[in-house]
C-alpha cells in the first residue's frame, strides 16, 4: 500500500524560499501525477501544481510565477519550491497522488487518493 | 473565492439527512469532469469520501452518497452521526486551471 511522507522547513521569513519534499513508499511512482495542495489557516484547500515521473508539470495559474515542482525518480521523490514567500503563504502543505488516464484527446481525472501527512509552514518576520 | 462553490455550513440533528452542494461551470463539472469529495478533520489530511461522482472507497459507510448533474454535484449524508462532524470539500478538474476545490462546508451535528 502506497504511502507518502513529506518533510521540509516549517518556519520562514518573508522573501525566503519554501522547500518541501515528498517521498513515495510502497508503491509505483511512474504512471502517476503527483500534486501539492495547501490549506491556509481557516481557509479551504488550494491546488498548487503537479508533476509526473518524466518531469511534466502543471501549475495553478495564480502561483505559477513563484512555483517550481521537480522530481527525482531514482529516489521516488518530488519537491516543491515556492519563492518570495509572504505571510499569505502560511498554510499546511500536503502532497498527494492524482491518477489520470489518457485516451487520445480525452483525459479522465481520478480522485486524489493518497495524501501525505501535511507540513505546517509559517511565514513570519 | 473558490472555483467550485459550496455552502459554508450545514447542520442537522443526529439521524437526519443533510446535503452539500458543489456548483461549478462549463470548464470543470459542466465539461464532464468527475467530482470527488473529501472529509477533512482538524489536524489530519483530507480523506477520500466519494470518487467519480457517486462511488465510495472501501470502508466508507453507505450513509455517504454523491450525485452529479449538469454543472453541479451534491454530497448527501443520511443518518447523520456525531462522528460526521467535519469539513467536506468537493474537487474536480478545470480545463484552464487544473485541479480545483470547493471552499469547503462545515457540517455540524446538533
Amino acid at each position: 500500500q502506497v504511502q507518502l511522507h513529506q518533510w521540509g522547513a516549517g518556519l520562514l521569513k518573508p522573501s525566503e524560499t519554501l522547500s518541501l519534499t515528498c517521498g513515495v513508499y510502497g508503491g509505483s511512482f511512474n504512471n502517476y501525477y503527483w500534486s501539492w495542495i495547501r490549506q491556509p489557516p481557516g481557509k479551504g484547500l488550494e491546488w498548487i501544481g503537479e508533476i509526473n515521473h518524466s518531469g511534466s508539470t502543471n501549475y495553478n495559474p495564480s502561483l505559477k510565477s513563484r512555483v517550481t515542482i521537480s522530481v527525482d525518480t531514482s529516489k521516488k521523490q518530488f519537491s516543491l519550491k515556492l519563492n518570495s514567500v509572504t505571510a499569505a503563504d502560511t498554510a499546511v502543505y500536503y502532497c498527494a497522488r492524482w491518477p489520470r488516464s489518457h485516451m487520445g484527446y480525452y483525459s479522465y481525472y481520478y480522485a486524489m487518493d493518497v495524501w501525505g501527512q501535511g507540513t505546517t509552514v509559517t511565514v513570519s518576520s | 473565492q473558490s472555483v467550485l462553490t459550496q455552502p459554508p455550513s450545514v447542520s442537522g440533528a443526529p439521524g437526519q439527512r443533510v446535503t452539500i452542494s458543489c456548483t461549478g461551470s462549463s470548464s470543470n463539472i459542466g465539461a464532464g469532469y468527475d467530482v470527488h469529495w473529501y472529509q477533512k478533520l482538524p489536524g489530519t489530511a483530507p480523506k477520500l469520501l466519494i470518487y467519480g461522482n457517486n462511488n465510495r472507497p472501501s470502508g466508507v459507510p453507505d450513509r455517504f452518497s454523491g450525485s452529479k448533474s449538469g454543472t453541479s454535484a451534491s454530497l448527501a449524508i443520511t443518518g447523520l452521526q456525531a462522528e460526521d462532524e467535519a469539513d467536506y470539500y468537493c474537487q474536480s478538474y478545470d480545463s484552464s486551471l487544473g485541479g480545483v476545490f470547493g471552499g469547503g462546508t462545515k457540517v455540524t451535528v446538533l
